[in-house]
């Protein structure tokens, strides 16, 4: 079945450090992969998505390209705000499926 | 634009008691729907998914139940909480399971003692 692996948390860095969160995915046929950001106490957000490969998407200065060689969607930021703490979610989605989360990485930013 | 609320936002209740959540989705119509749990520190479990009015998918055994009794209200419920009942729970919804963004709704912090 479909399933998505990201790194374990808590990911802790200063602020303006670049952040990179791994993600990476097992599926069959085309999946579309996405990136959700959850801030304390609130529902998810969509951040970026990719529908196909090599495609890149980017956000508020995130971005993630879809790799299907290496079957991986790493999130990326070069410089990170103490406003970008919050739990991150990588997912993906074939057609007439179930969305498919990975289990979350939280993100802390000191100042 | 497309709205989904969920109330209530935060609920404490005892272990025995019962459970009614809803969601309800505005601006659009034959949304597919879905109930997660997220544990403290946890990531999303699927509960429930429905396709349709009366049409409920369970994905996981347990003491809870949805129901879907009109096109853009879904209820999540329990006729006796456990403790491991707590947790956050978030409504989402998407138009139809061909479509690419599923929106997530506020959650409702449940809190079972």
């Amino acid at each position: 079945g479909n399933s998505v692996t990201q790194m374990e948390g808590p990911v802790t860095l200063s602020e303006e450090a670049f952040l990179t969160i791994n993600c990476t995915y097992t599926a069959t046929g085309y999946p579309s992969l996405f990136w959700y950001v959850q801030y304390p106490g609130e529902g998810l957000q969509l951040l970026l998505k990719a529908t196909k490969a090599d495609d890149k998407g980017s956000n508020k200065g995130f971005e993630a390209t879809y790799r299907k060689e290496t079957t991986s969607f790493h999130l990326e930021k070069g410089s990170v705000q103490v406003s970008d703490s919050a739990v991150y979610f990588c997912a993906l989605h074939n057609y007439g499926q179930n969305f498919v989360f990975g289990p979350g990485t939280r993100l802390s930013v000191l100042p | 634009s497309q709205t989904i609320h969920q109330w209530p936002a935060t609920l404490v209740q005892p272990v025995g008691s019962p459970l009614s959540l809803e969601c309800t989705v505005e601006g659009t119509s034959n949304p597919n729907l879905y109930w997660y749990r997220q544990a403290a520190g946890r990531g999303l479990q699927l509960l429930f998914y429905s396709v349709g009015i009366g049409q409920i998918s369970s994905e996981v055994p347990q003491n809870l139940s949805a129901s879907r009794p009109q096109d853009r209200q879904f209820i999540l419920s329990s006729k006796k909480l456990l403790l491991s009942d707590s947790g956050f729970y978030l409504c989402a919804w998407i138009k139809g399971r061909g479509w690419n963004e599923q929106f997530f709704g506020p959650g409702t912090r449940l809190t079972v003692l």
